[in-house]
């Protein structure tokens, strides 16, 4: 079965501090894809990352990197210089491959980040 | 715009009394979703369907039921509301394999 953890429930941090959100999953397929969705205040679910689970290369984007460790099962997001639009809850999330298509995505509880200017 | 809507955005409803939410696509993507977010819970999976007339349940279905006559439209309906699905709630799409998911702005539903 799946399941996606994230321990970190709440986290606060002082604008321009590093954080790193973590995200341990666990799936029996080989073929699976992991994600990080945002929702902020405003409640929408924004897309942020997809990746599948033969490409382990870390991702970076802008004050976004990702860190995907097959040997550890997780899929770590880092924000460097926090800024107060960060301030969210962000998901990590899970989806297996199958011949007749995707699971439907399994999350994690969410981690709710804080940054205080 | 990812061409996915839900309706109504919020509702108050009465405990006992049929609730029926509507998502709508205009990507003729097979595969759409329900979720509900609850504190504490992240967003759980009450059903999904793989395309028209094909449902199958989630981890929460117990109180609910959906329809998909046609691609464009999956509806979620609660016979009879109880508190305990005071929810927000989340529609979904996906075209299958290798692709993204998109999310609806989400309903937030109050069972008094």
């Amino acid at each position: 079965a799946q399941k996606v953890t994230q321990a970190q429930t709440e986290i606060s941090v002082v604008e321009k501090e590093d954080v790193t959100l973590d995200c341990v999953y666990e799936t029996r397929d080989t073929t699976y894809y992991l994600f990080w969705y945002k929702q902020p205040p405003s409640g929408e679910l924004v897309f942020l990352i997809r990746r599948n689970s033969f490409d382990e290369q870390n991702e970076i984007s802008g004050r976004y990197s990702w860190n995907f460790q097959k040997s550890t099962s997780s899929f770590n997001f880092t924000i460097t210089a926090s800024q107060v639009v960060d301030s969210a809850v962000y998901f990590c999330a899970l989806s297996e491959a199958q011949s007749s298509g995707n699971t439907p995505l399994v999350f994690g509880k969410g981690t709710r980040l804080s940054v205080i200017a | 715009d990812a061409g996915i809507t839900q309706s109504p955005r919020h509702k108050v409803t009465e405990t006992g009394t049929p609730v029926t939410l509507r998502c709508h696509q205009t990507e003729n993507h097979r595969y759409m979703y329900w979720y509900r977010q609850d504190p504490g819970h992240g967003l759980r999976l009450i059903h999904y369907s793989y395309g028209v007339k094909d449902t199958d349940k989630g981890e929460v279905s117990d109180g609910y039921s959906v329809s998909r006559s046609k691609t464009e439209d999956f509806l979620l309906t609660l016979e009879s509301a109880t508190s305990s699905q005071t929810s927000v709630y989340f529609c979904a799409i996906n075209s299958g394999f290798n692709y993204g998911y998109t999310f609806g702005s989400g309903t937030r539903l109050t069972v008094v």
